[in-house]
């Protein structure tokens, strides 16, 4: 049973708006989320991440929303460009409480190929 | 610096045979993380190390998988003996200051293909 869900397999956007990717998740347990970005023949690489304790976090073009009554986070991409096409994955784990941040023990969704075109 | 490097980047291999595939991660980072990724499955935790000790190995499929990490620059996740539905991209992570972000650091995959 997929505790992390991305219903979204794939998302096209013009290039210039913005792109909102969507995550859910089931497990109340979770409460430290990451976003990842995936190219083709690579690894993924971290993106941003947001605690449970905040309901958004921002970094340049990228801000991540938490929704934790819905159980619900997305990440907004504002503007998009070409170069931001890729697979995202959304990612959730429980929170270190003796050192902040995450376990490291990852859950991940399937991810969202999102295609920004010029 | 150098990043998470694993070996071999492809392997084509048949069914019944042993495969090794190897990891070095990031210089001064105590977890190490593999994981497997499939288009049915996605991305799945299969085990993870702290401190070269497996701290929870629940993700491993079956006992035909087996991850050690003799010591904190070196791990395997062996597969013995290999079958078709092995085949995936088998990515090794590591992470190191767990008072940041937590993110983890990846390597670039190794695409296993068993005929």
């Amino acid at each position: 049973d997929q505790q992390v869900k991305q219903n979204s397999p794939s998302l096209s956007v013009q290039e210039g708006r913005i792109s909102i990717l969507n995550c859910d998740y089931t497990n109340s347990m979770f409460d430290y989320f990451l976003w990842y970005k995936k190219y083709p023949a690579e690894g993924p690489t971290f993106l941003i991440s947001i605690s449970s304790i905040k309901d958004k976090n921002e970094d340049g073009r990228f801000t991540v929303f938490l929704n934790k009554s819905a159980k619900h986070l997305s990440l907004h991409i504002v503007p998009s460009q070409p170069g931001d096409s890729a697979v995202y994955f959304c990612a959730a784990t429980k929170e270190d409480m003796n050192y902040g941040g995450s376990q490291g023990n990852l859950i991940f969704g399937k991810g969202t190929k999102l295609s920004v075109k010029p | 610096d150098a990043g998470v490097i694993q070996s071999p980047r492809h392997e084509v291999t048949e069914m019944g045979q042993e495969v090794t595939l190897r990891c070095k991660p990031i210089s001064g980072h105590n977890s190490l993380f593999w994981y497997r990724q499939t288009m049915m499955r996605g991305l799945e935790l299969l085990i993870y190390f702290n401190n070269n000790v497996p701290i929870d190995d629940s993700g491993m499929p079956e006992d035909r998988f087996s991850a050690k990490m003799p010591n904190a620059s070196f791990s395997t996740l062996k597969i013995q003996p290999s079958e078709p539905r092995d085949s995936a991209v088998y990515f090794c992570a590591s992470s190191g200051d767990r008072i940041y972000t937590g993110e983890l650091f990846f390597g670039e995959g190794s695409r296993l293909t068993v005929l």
